[in-house]
């Protein structure tokens, strides 16, 4: 079964720090982008950051750019967001997500289950 | 970055056709996704590139587009219909799927 799996989250004070990992299986997790995307309570989805296949190409939000560190074990079929200067609007269920392209589907087409991070003091 | 708008709610009948829009300049060169996201649990995709269903998603659901607008439209709304939904795209760039749109509510009346 084709599964993503999300941990890591979690309450921190703001200007605190954490780490998110997620957990891949069922599927060749080196040959696909990934991404972490967050909602917000109440709110839509952001995309946050994307990392390609080989960890050669990696991008982020402007909300996030500077404070947030996406990267990913191909050995250990893991993708990671480490989380600094946290505040409160970081706040959110953080999924990771698989771009599909690696499958022809041009869209997040595996979803975790999402962990909750809660900024607050 | 580039920016794509949805209505925020929209109402159907049972039984009846909706479609969801979605407008921005990125889908003119990028097809949409569609997510549909249910309370509580993670979004699902139930659209991607021009009409083209994941397994499993009911062919009710359907994909179109013409210039800076996407379209999903439902027909023949089922009452477990009932869920957000969100357009995505890849931003101007082409270099990741980092646009979404705000959400529509769908409510099955």
């Amino acid at each position: 079964e084709v599964q993503l799996v999300e941990s890591g989250g979690g309450l921190v004070k703001p200007g605190g720090s954490l780490r998110l990992s997620c957990a891949a299986s069922g599927f060749t997790f080196s040959s696909y982008s990934m991404n972490w995307v967050r909602q917000a309570p109440g709110k839509g989805l952001e995309w946050v950051s994307s990392i390609s296949s080989s960890s050669s190409y990696i991008y982020y939000a402007d909300s996030v750019k500077g404070r947030f560190t996406i990267s990913r074990d191909n050995a250990k079929n893991s993708l990671y967001l480490q989380m600094n200067s946290l505040r409160a609007e970081d706040t959110a269920v953080y999924y990771c997500a698989r771009d599909g392209e690696a499958a022809s589907v041009d869209a997040f087409d595996i979803w975790g289950q999402g962990t909750m991070v809660t900024v607050s003091s | 970055s580039s920016e794509l708008t949805q209505d925020p709610a929209v109402s159907v009948a049972l039984g009846q056709t909706v479609r969801i829009t979605c407008q921005g300049d990125s889908l003119r060169s990028y097809y949409a996704s569609w997510y549909q996201q249910k309370p509580g649990q993670a979004p699902v995709l139930v659209i991607y590139g021009k009409n083209n269903r994941p397994s499993g998603i009911p062919d009710r659901f359907s994909g179109s587009s013409s210039g800076n607008t996407a379209s999903l439209t439902i027909t023949g709304a089922q009452a477990e219909d009932e869920a957000d939904y969100y357009c995505n795209s890849r931003d101007s760039s082409g270099n990741h799927l980092g646009v979404f749109g705000g959400g529509t509510k769908l409510t099955v009346l």
